[in-house]
Order: structure tokens, then sequence, then C-alpha cells
């Protein structure tokens, strides 16, 4: 069974940095892209990037692009969504998922993220 | 970037009711569509892929159609457990969903 599971909520306050992670299971870590979702409180979904856990390929929305980092650790078969410096902005629910062709067909539970000072 | 638009944004139905949910992409997209429920506190789900392929395990009251710019997610009958909120995408562009609540 594909199994991602992520880590659990975060309280921070800005400035500060951050990673969460989404170690997944049942599957070839390295076969396919991951990607990576953000829903604010009450919004919708928006998709903020993809890793390539083989070689480490990502690929950025432009509104991501200089302010999140995404990576993958194959040893461990687990992706990571990292924060040098958060904003109060930032607070949202995030979301990893497995990408097959062009379909996310296995989500993580999701990891809440607030930010407040 | 392609621009998903869903309508409605919401609509109130009954169980039992015939649903139809409409995306439309900003330039052809051929049938590189796919369809997402999600309920309160839970992470979407996939339902359809491709415009019209079934999501192993999806109920068969779910259809999706369309190609090129216009598509449709239809829930033949709808049942308690199909009241959420359901998103369209498109490679990395989400439609704004529409949410599906009870009369």
């Amino acid at each position: 069974e594909v199994q991602l599971v992520q880590s659990g909520a975060e309280v921070k306050k800005p400035g500060e940095s951050l990673t969460i992670s989404c170690r997944v299971s049942g599957y070839n870590f390295a076969t396919n892209w991951i990607a990576w979702v953000r829903q604010r409180p009450g919004k919708g979904l928006e998709w903020m990037g993809i890793i390539f856990p083989t070689d480490s390929d990502t690929q950025y929305r432009p509104s991501f692009q200089g302010h999140v980092t995404i990576s993958a650790d194959k040893s461990t078969s687990t992706a990571y969504l990292q924060w040098s410096s958060l904003r109060a902005s930032d607070t949202a629910m995030y979301y990893c998922a497995r990408l097959q062709l062009d379909e996310l067909d296995s989500w993580g539970q999701g990891t809440l993220v607030t930010v407040s000072s | 970037d392609i621009q998903m638009t869903q309508s409605p944004s919401s609509l109130s139905a009954s169980v039992g009711d015939r649903v139809t949910i409409t995306c439309r992409a900003s330039q052809t997209i051929s049938t590189s569509l796919n369809w997402y429920q999600q309920k309160p506190g839970k992470a979407p789900k996939l339902l359809v892929y491709a415009a019209s392929t079934l999501q192993g395990g999806v109920p068969s009251r779910f259809r999706g159609s369309g190609s090129g710019t216009d598509f449709t997610l239809t829930i033949s009958s709808l049942q308690p457990e199909d009241f959420a909120t359901y998103y369209c995408q498109q490679s990395y562009s989400f439609g704004g969903g529409t949410k599906v609540e009870m009369k």
C-alpha cells in the first residue's frame, strides 16, 4: 500500500526556519515525482513545486521560487519542504503527494504550519 | 500559465440529485484534466484522471467528461458522503474549487 506520512503540526514565529517532511512507503520512492501543495485556511489548493528523487531535479511555481526549498533523501524515502525565514502568510496546511503521469494519486495527511508572533 | 476556472463555486443539492461541476481551461489541454474530492480536515482524494478515467475504488456514480478546454464532473445520484469540495487540476494549476453543500 502506497503511504505518504507527513511530520506533525508546527507553530513558529515570523523569521524562524522550518523543515517539514514526507516519508514514503509502498513503492519505489525514486521513480515518481513528489509534489508539495499549499492550502491556506479556507482557501483552495496551490501547487508549490515538485521534485524527482532520483536526481533531485526540482521545479517551483514562480510564486514560491526563492522562498521555499524542496529536497529529497533517497536513503530514507523522504521528501522535505524547507523555509529559511517564515512569514505570517505561510500559515497553511501543506500536503505532499505522489505525481503519476499528470495526476496526484496518493496524498499525505497534511502538515499544519502556523506562523504567529 | 494555463488558468483553470471552475463553476459554480458552490451549490446546494439533495441526496439523489444529479450534480454537474464544470472546469474550463484558458487554452486547450486535450484530456489532461484531473478531479479531486476534499472533505473538511482531510487531504484531497483523486477521483478522475485524464478527464474521464475513474481512479480505482471510486464509485461509478462519478463521471468525468470533456476535452480541449471544457470539462465536466457529474455525480449521477448524490450520496451523503459526496458533500465535499471538488477541484479540477491541470499540470500545476488547480481550479478554485466547488463546494457541494446539503440543501
